[in-house]
């Protein structure tokens, strides 16, 4: 079975100061790990995600994310925020033809 | 875009009643999934489909039901609504037939019961 942990149901950043977005995973196979982001009033949009191969991962609007298999972690990072980074973002993990299992979610604060 | 298509966008209904919610997954999609979100219980998932058959169960009520038609829309059926309905609804599909099943959401609908 899989489960994720969001640390932190909010973070606040400044703006243009790095984004780091904790997850931390379980899963008894190969995870397959992603990003999701929730923007006001919208569905969510996915970010990014590690199926196999290169452990860094780059997504769409300067994210990217690194899979380190042995601290169970995919942390979400961003160089520098932007106010319209502002949004809840989820962590999600399957695994190979199983269903995906998000985490509760981190709202992103960027202070001006 | 993710191409799934969620009606209404908003419903206003009163308890006690019964309220439909539909789902048009993207083109070539044969699952779909449902999800409910609320401010204290987050994003709970509720049912897939998949080729018009139930796939999986979530945290849905019983007073909640799906199904998926031959031509792969969903349904969601919600009756005997209270209060603690209020939420937002989303639908998601992915393509099956095994592999990385990453999901693509619709805009959602959001229902509010008075």
């Amino acid at each position: 079975a899989q489960s994720v942990t969001q640390l932190g149901s909010h973070v606040s950043v400044s703006e243009g100061a790095l984004v780091l977005l904790r997850c931390n995973y379980s899963s008894s196979v190969p995870p397959y790990l992603f990003w999701y982001v929730q923007y006001p009033n919208q569905g969510l949009q996915l970010l990014l995600k590690y199926t196999t191969g290169a452990t860094l991962v780059k997504g769409i609007n300067g994210f990217e994310a690194e899979f380190k298999k042995s601290e169970t972690s995919f942390h979400l990072t961003k160089p520098s925020a932007h106010m319209s980074d502002a949004a809840e973002y989820f962590c999600a993990v399957s695994a190979w033809d199983d269903k995906i299992i998000f985490g509760k979610g981190t709202r992103l604060h960027i202070l001006p | 875009d993710s191409g799934v298509t969620q009606t209404p966008k908003h419903l206003i209904t009163a308890t006690g009643q019964r309220v439909t919610l539909r789902c048009s997954p993207r083109s070539g999609d044969l699952s779909v999934y449902w999800y409910q979100q609320s401010l204290d219980q987050g994003l709970q998932f509720l049912i897939q489909y998949y080729n018009g058959e139930e796939r999986a169960k979530g945290n849905i009520l019983e007073r909640f039901s799906a199904q998926q038609f031959p031509d792969l829309h969903s349904e969601l059926n919600l009756s005997s609504l209270e209060l603690g309905d209020s939420a937002l609804y989303f639908c998601a599909s992915s393509v099956e037939g095994g592999g990385v099943r990453e999901q693509y959401f619709g805009p959602g609908t959001r229902l509010t019961v008075t």
